[in-house]
């Protein structure tokens, strides 16, 4: 079964400083990964998604995030904090089982962005 | 505008009630979900169906029931709520028959107390 892990539950960073938001996967095969983000009160919106096609994946608000195979990793990142930035973040693989694909969350991280 | 809703966004009942959240999405997908999500955790698939009639249970075994008698409308019911039941629930949709990195796109949530 396919597994995702986010290493970091609570990340704190200065407005204007990188972002790294990391995850690791499980996976017995190619998988489908996908970085959302959740505001206070809101649903989740997707960021970006990795899908076979190039491994640097550009998202929405200027996240991007790099598919790493030999490191079973998929770690969000942005240049430059924005105070808005400040959410819930949840890395997501997508899994087949029993003839349909599901979503496999991880426990989230949450960011702070300080003034 | 193609969207999915969901009322109500809060709710507080007291033990024993019977309650119906209610999910509707505009944008002609045949997939639905419900999942739940308590603080600081990863979400977990309660229900989901693949179109009208059809209903799963999901990963998650849940004291709830789900109908899908228009494609458009997918509630989820309780029979007697329970201070266990406590909770967010967020419901989500996404296209039938598409690949692995189809997105799922989520409403805004109910939070639910059960006093």
């Amino acid at each position: 079964a396919q597994s995702v892990t986010q290493l970091d539950s609570h990340v704190s960073v200065s407005e204007g400083t990188p972002v790294l938001l990391r995850c690791n996967y499980s996976s017995s095969y190619s998988p489908s990964l996908f970085w959302y983000v959740q505001h206070p009160n809101k649903g989740l919106q997707l960021l970006l998604k990795y899908t076979s096609a190039a491994t640097l994946v550009k998202g929405i608000n200027g996240f991007e995030a790099e598919f790493k195979k030999s490191e079973t990793s998929f770690h969000l990142t942005k240049p430059s904090a924005h105070m808005s930035d400040a959410a819930e973040y949840f890395c997501v693989v997508s899994d087949r089982t029993s003839g349909t694909y599901k979503y496999i969350f991880g426990t989230g991280t949450r960011l702070k962005v300080l003034a | 505008e193609a969207d999915i809703y969901q009322t109500p966004r809060y709710l507080v009942i007291g033990t024993g009630k019977k309650i119906t959240l209610e999910c509707s999405q505009t944008m002609g997908h045949d997939k639905m979900y419900w999942y739940q999500q308590d603080p600081g955790m990863e979400l977990h698939l309660i229900h989901y169906s693949y179109g009208v009639n059809s209903t799963e249970k999901g990963d998650l075994s849940s004291e709830s029931t789900v109908s899908r008698i228009r494609t458009e409308h997918f509630p989820l019911t309780l029979e007697s709520a329970r201070p266990s039941h406590t909770s967010q629930y967020l419901c989500a949709s996404s296209e039938f028959n598409g690949p692995p990195h189809n997105e799922q796109f989520f409403g805004p949530g109910t939070r639910l107390t059960v006093l």
